[in-house]
């Protein structure tokens, strides 16, 4: 059962464009939630993340977009950049419990030159 | 660098062979996790230790055997694996502090089995 889900596996944005990836998430006892990025052979590097108590955070060109009711999340990258490129990944945690973050499968990003 | 380090970064390894994966953080948190990645799938959750004590093991066989011996050491031991079995691992670590925080992950290791 897949917990954490991103429907889209790739996205092509033209640089200086805006990116909007989107991630949807099924048990209503997440309540923390990340955006890794990834290059090839490396591990995921931290984003940004937001709190079930806010529907907004932003940091610099990223900002993450929370809406609970529709247990939906985005983020948008604006301006994107040819270094964007890369694979995201939606994370979520419930903060009760065993603290564990349950992953997505990924987008692919690529921002055009 | 993220404060986690991993342990080789690249392993090939016979299904016979008995082999670990390492990982050590430097940045004074107290959860650690192991993490497997395989192609076009999530990375699926393995095991959980909250203060060196292990609190989660999402239903992996007992050909890997996770080990904490301390809140900055982690290691994975590999035993009789099957060529399925190849994937990039991946450590991360997080501070449990009553409230949310962000994992921090290692550079992984690519794991062959032949």
């Amino acid at each position: 059962d897949q917990q954490v889900k991103q429907n889209s596996p790739s996205l092509s944005v033209q640089e200086g464009r805006i990116s909007i990836l989107n991630c949807d998430y099924t048990n209503s006892m997440f309540d923390y939630f990340l955006w890794y990025k990834k290059y090839p052979a490396e591990g995921p590097t931290f984003l940004i993340s937001i709190s079930s108590i806010k529907d907004k955070n932003e940091d610099g060109r990223f900002t993450v977009f929370l809406n609970k009711s529709a247990k939906h999340l985005s983020l948008h990258i604006v301006p994107s950049q040819p270094g964007d490129s890369a694979v995201y990944f939606c994370a979520a945690s419930a903060t009760s419990g065993t603290y564990k973050y349950i992953f997505g499968t990924g987008t692919r990003l690529k921002v055009l030159a | 660098e993220t404060g986690v380090t991993q342990t080789p970064r690249h392993l090939v390894m016979g299904m016979t062979n008995k082999k670990s994966l390492k990982c050590e953080q430097h940045l004074g948190h107290n959860a650690m996790y192991w993490y497997k990645q395989s192609a076009k799938k999530p990375l699926e959750l393995m095991f959980v230790y909250n203060f060196k004590e292990q609190t989660e093991n999402n239903s992996v066989p007992s050909r890997f055997s996770p080990e904490c011996p301390n809140s900055s050491h982690l290691f994975l031991h590999l035993h009789t694996l099957q060529p399925e079995d190849s994937a990039l691992y991946l450590c991360a670590s997080s501070q449990l502090r009553g409230g949310n925080a962000e994992a921090f992950f290692g550079q992984g290791t690519r794991l062959t089995v032949v």
